[in-house]
C-alpha cells in the first residue's frame, strides 16, 4: 500500500540546517509529485513546496523560497529536503504528501517528522 | 500569499447540519476549482475528503458534500456524528503556481 515516512527532525540551533527526507513506498516518486507541508505547534497547516512528478518543476512558499531545497533519489524512492538559515518560526511538524495527479490536491501524507529550532 | 479564511469553530448536535465557509481571492478559489478539504482528528497526519471542489475521495461517506461561489468555498457534514469531530481544513491552487491552506475549524459534536 502507499506509505511516506518522514525522517531527520530534531533540535537544531537558529540558523543551522537540517535535511529531512520522505521515503516512499507502494509507488514510484515517477509517478507522482510531492508535497512538503508544515504545522508549527497548536495552528494551522501551511503549504511549504512541491516537486512535480519528473523533477522538472519545483515550487516553493515564500516563507521559505531560498531556504528550503527539494532534492530525489529515484533509486532510494526517496525525497529529500535541505532546510537551512533556520529560524525559530520554522519550529513544526513537516509532513510530506502524495500529490493527487492532475487533482491539485494531497491524497496520502506520511506522519510527519517534528523540526524544533531553539538555541 | 495570505491563508484563506475560515470561522476557528462551528458545532452541531449528532444528525444535524454544519457548514464551513473558505473564503480566498480572485487568484486562487475565485480562479480555478482546485479546492480541496482535509479532516485532521488530534495528533493525526490530515485526510483528504474533498478534492476539486466537489468530488470525495473513494472510502469517505457521502455526508461530506463540497460547494463553491465566487471566491468561498465550503464544506457541509449532512447528519453529523460523533467521529467527525476534528480539525477542518481547506486547499486552493493559487494563480502563483503554489498552493494555500485555510487557518482551520474546529467541528464540534454536541
Amino acid at each position: 500500500q502507499v506509505q511516506l515516512v518522514e525522517s531527520g527532525g530534531g533540535v537544531v540551533q537558529p540558523g543551522r540546517s537540517l535535511r529531512l527526507s520522505c521515503a516512499a513506498s507502494g509507488f514510484s516518486l515517477s509517478c507522482c509529485g510531492i508535497h512538503w507541508v508544515r504545522q508549527a505547534p497548536g495552528k494551522g497547516l501551511e503549504w511549504v513546496a512541491y516537486i512535480a512528478d519528473d523533477g522538472s518543476r519545483k515550487h516553493y512558499s515564500d516563507s521559505m523560497k531560498g531556504r528550503f531545497i527539494i532534492s530525489r533519489d529515484m533509486s532510494r524512492n526517496t525525497l529529500y529536503a535541505e532546510m537551512n538559515s533556520l529560524r525559530p518560526e520554522d519550529t513544526a511538524v513537516y509532513y510530506c504528501g502524495r500529490d493527487f495527479t492532475d487533482k491539485y490536491s494531497i491524497d496520502y501524507w506520511g506522519q510527519g517528522t517534528l523540526v524544533t529550532v531553539s538555541s | 500569499q495570505s491563508a484563506l479564511t475560515q470561522p476557528p469553530s462551528v458545532s452541531g448536535s449528532r444528525g444535524q447540519s454544519v457548514t464551513i465557509s473558505c473564503t480566498g481571492t480572485s487568484s486562487d478559489i475565485g480562479s480555478y476549482d482546485h479546492v480541496s478539504w482535509y479532516q485532521q482528528p488530534p495528533g493525526t497526519a490530515p485526510k483528504l475528503v474533498i478534492y476539486e471542489v466537489t468530488n470525495r475521495p473513494s472510502g469517505v461517506p457521502d455526508r461530506f458534500s463540497g460547494s463553491k461561489s465566487g471566491n468561498t468555498a465550503a464544506l457541509t457534514i449532512s447528519g453529523v456524528q460523533a467521529e467527525d469531530e476534528a480539525d477542518y481544513f481547506c486547499s486552493s491552487y493559487t494563480a502563483s503556481t503554489t498552493w494555500v491552506f485555510g487557518g482551520g475549524t474546529r467541528v464540534t459534536v454536541l
